[in-house]
């Protein structure tokens, strides 16, 4: 696509339930990067992919979270059993390829509210 | 470790004055720097990088940044600043497979 896509762009959901997020990135980009930001923060490191191998999930805050790029082109991000302090504002980013030199694109996000 | 501070958190300026928003990062090599923008409600858009060569750089809207080594900055400048300018500035710092961000600075454009 033209940019990057992410659905919804607003989620509500009660503590405990699960939620999955989606990202489409831009077509020709392999590389695909998720980030949380917290209000007033800036954009934190989540995981990323180079296609559908995922080489780095070191940001990933606890096992609650998981991502998945099964054909390296969109992605998910499942939260189980959400909690409160996972309210944020989640991005996704796409570069056209590794290394870091390669400028993120990012979508407009989801904001997910837990109350 | 590596990271990026952005020490003003909110700054106001006049429309049609000059801005500088600061950037230190903390890296043990030359790094990539990246300056992003985000208005409300839209995604992060990037406003120039830095990657080798001239440590002046240009970006889009206006902006500039110049590369500092001995300083650990990567400073934004725009000589006359719109009102359509106010939004949140981020700095990044690219390094292996990630890249790190300040907490940003919101701008404010007043008339």
């Amino acid at each position: 696509g033209a940019g990057v896509s992410q659905s919804p762009r607003y989620k509500v959901t009660k503590r405990g339930q699960d939620v999955t997020l989606r990202c489409d990135p831009i077509s020709s980009h392999a590389t695909l990067y998720w980030y949380q930001q917290a209000l007033g923060q800036g954009p934190e490191f989540l995981t990323y992919f180079n296609y559908e191998a995922q080489p780095d999930k070191s940001g990933l805050p606890s096992d609650r979270f998981s991502a998945e790029r099964p054909e390296g082109s969109i992605s998910t991000l499942t939260i189980q059993r959400t909690e409160q302090r996972d309210s944020a504002m989640y991005r996704c980013a796409s570069s056209l390829k590794e290394p870091y030199n390669s400028p993120l694109h990012f979508g407009n996000g989801t904001r997910l509210t837990v109350t | 470790a590596q990271s990026v501070t952005q020490p003003d958190i909110h700054i106001t300026v006049s429309e049609g004055a000059s801005l500088e928003l600061r950037c230190n990062y903390s890296y043990g090599a030359t790094p990539y720097l990246f300056w992003y923008v985000q208005s409300p409600g839209q995604g992060l858009q990037l406003l120039l990088k830095y990657f080798s060569g001239d440590t002046l750089v240009q970006g889009i809207k206006g902006f500039e940044a110049e590369f500092k080594r001995s300083q650990s900055s990567f400073n934004l400048r725009k000589p006359s600043v719109h009102w359509s300018d106010a939004a949140e500035y981020f700095c990044a710092v690219g390094t292996g497979n990630q890249f790190y961000f300040g907490t940003g600075t919101s701008l404010t454009v007043i008339p």
